[in-house]
């Protein structure tokens, strides 16, 4: 079982609609959780990062996070063409020899189509 | 405020050559990263540097090594290229190594021949 484990898509959505990307990661003593998105040719950017259960809301983007079920999600509201990309979920670990270094899912390619 | 800066951009090797990947970051970071991006495979950590004096291995260390030369500069180098290790290569710096966000360089893309 992989570390954190992402739907690699494609995923793809009308403009204007919700888009819901998923993600889920193994270890347990996880603390911290990042979205990141990179655009073809480009480096990684953070969208939004997420330490407790629930929701947090930065203008269309929503992380969620359930730590019982080991899940966090990114739902992006009013897609957009330039929302095309893929996302990265980025899970950092508690303790023992992870402890501080990001472990990356493989990212799921999103598409927003006119 | 360049953030992360890498070079080169791009590099072509052939098998067995040597080549040193730079990168600083004026962000007055402590902790900085070296991953490595293949398709499908995601955002892989190669080695990484705590705060300076410091290095550790990360999930793919073999075949690299890495001097954290001052606060802002942190290099990887490939001794002896080997076609596994085509590649994009992002460097990354964050203020402590714990929870705090990364921020990544433009990338260095490798292909070994």
């Amino acid at each position: 079982q992989k570390e954190v484990e992402q739907n690699s898509g494609p995923l793809s959505v009308p403009e204007g609609a919700i888009a819901s990307l998923n993600c889920t990661y193994s270890d347990r003593g996880s603390q911290s959780f990042f979205w990141y998105r990179q655009y073809s040719g480009k480096s990684p950017e953070l969208i939004m990062f997420i330490y407790s259960n629930g929701d947090k809301e930065d203008g269309r983007f929503t992380a969620q996070l359930n730590k019982a079920s080991q899940y966090v999600s990114l739902l992006i509201r009013d897609s957009q063409p330039s929302d095309s990309a893929t996302y990265l979920c980025a899970v950092n670990a508690k303790g023992g020899t992870s402890y501080g270094k990001l472990t990356f899912g493989q990212g799921t390619i999103l598409t927003v189509h006119p | 405020n360049a953030g992360v800066t890498q070079t080169p951009k791009f590099q072509v090797l052939k098998t067995g050559q040597s080549m040193t990947l730079q990168c600083a970051q004026d962000m007055n970071h402590n902790s900085m990263y070296w991953y490595r991006q293949d398709p499908g495979m995601g955002l892989r950590l190669i080695y990484y540097s705590a705060s300076e004096g410091t290095t550790d291995k990360g999930e793919v260390p073999n075949g690299y090594n890495v001097s954290r030369l001052n606060k802002r500069e942190f290099s990887l180098r490939l001794e002896s290229a080997a076609p596994s290790q085509t590649s994009v290569y992002f460097c990354a710096s964050s203020s402590r190594l714990s929870t705090d966000t990364q921020y990544f360089g433009p990338g260095t893309r490798l292909t070994v021949l």
